[in-house]
């Protein structure tokens, strides 16, 4: 069973601070990584996803990937409220086409 | 910004019956996905799609269940007599080709609320 395993939270930042989350996967052959945002209620939407190793930077948002370590994170600096929901790590193995393993997601709250 | 689409938003139908989801992925999108979310669990793959069959499918997605591209625009999800146990927010997604080893991110519908009474 290909797992993707993420800290379920809640993770508490205060406004401004930098929010750190975590992703590990059980096979060495995923391929591809995306972090998606889930608000509650609503359907997952694209923030961030990335191929090789080291870090990926867009706006506020830094993924980063060791593959062998197994791990990608996301960091989301200078956090609003707004970025208050759900962050869903999701994978593709090799030769898996392009299905989506999901984690189950991290709570993030952001405190005023 | 292009976006998937989704229909109805809510559907509410008796054990036993059939439904129909239905999806307009992106235009230029060549790969078409159902996936589901169980209220509090995490999002799960059912099937994928690509040039008019079948490409990967789970093992959630048994004979209950079936895929369709009616037309050059819409894909849907059937789910034949339905049980209590398919309660769940169904989402659509779509995405470009794959790139050399490099997946293309795929893009979700805002999904079907799916109640069986």
């Amino acid at each position: 069973q290909k797992e993707v395993e993420q800290n379920s939270g809640p993770l508490s930042v205060p406004e401004g601070a930098i929010a750190s989350l975590n992703c590990t996967y059980s096979d060495r052959g995923s391929q591809s990584f995306f972090w998606y945002r889930q608000y509650s209620g609503k359907s997952p939407e694209l923030i961030m996803f990335i191929y090789s190793n080291g870090d990926k930077e867009d706006g506020r948002f830094t993924a980063q990937l060791n593959k062998a370590s197994q791990y990608v994170s996301l960091l989301i600096r200078d956090s609003q409220p707004s970025d208050s929901a759900t962050y869903l790590c999701a994978v593709t193995q090799r030769g898996g086409g392009n299905k989506l393993t999901f984690g189950t997601g991290t709570q993030l709250k952001v405190e005023l | 910004e292009p976006e998937v689409t989704q229909t109805p938003s809510h559907q509410v139908t008796q054990m036993g019956q059939e439904v129909i989801l239905r999806c307009v992925p992106i235009s230029n999108h060549l790969y078409f996905y159902w996936y589901r979310q169980i209220l509090g669990q995490k999002v799960e793959f059912l099937v994928s799609f690509y040039n008019n069959e079948i490409s990967e499918k789970s093992e959630i997605f048994d004979d209950q269940f079936s895929v369709e591209r009616p037309d050059g625009s819409n894909f849907t999800l059937k789910i034949r007599s339905t049980k209590l146990e398919d309660s769940a927010m169904y989402f659509c997604a779509s995405s470009l080709p794959l790139t050399g080893d490099s997946n293309q991110p795929q893009h979700f519908g805002d999904g079907t609320r799916l109640s069986i009474l």
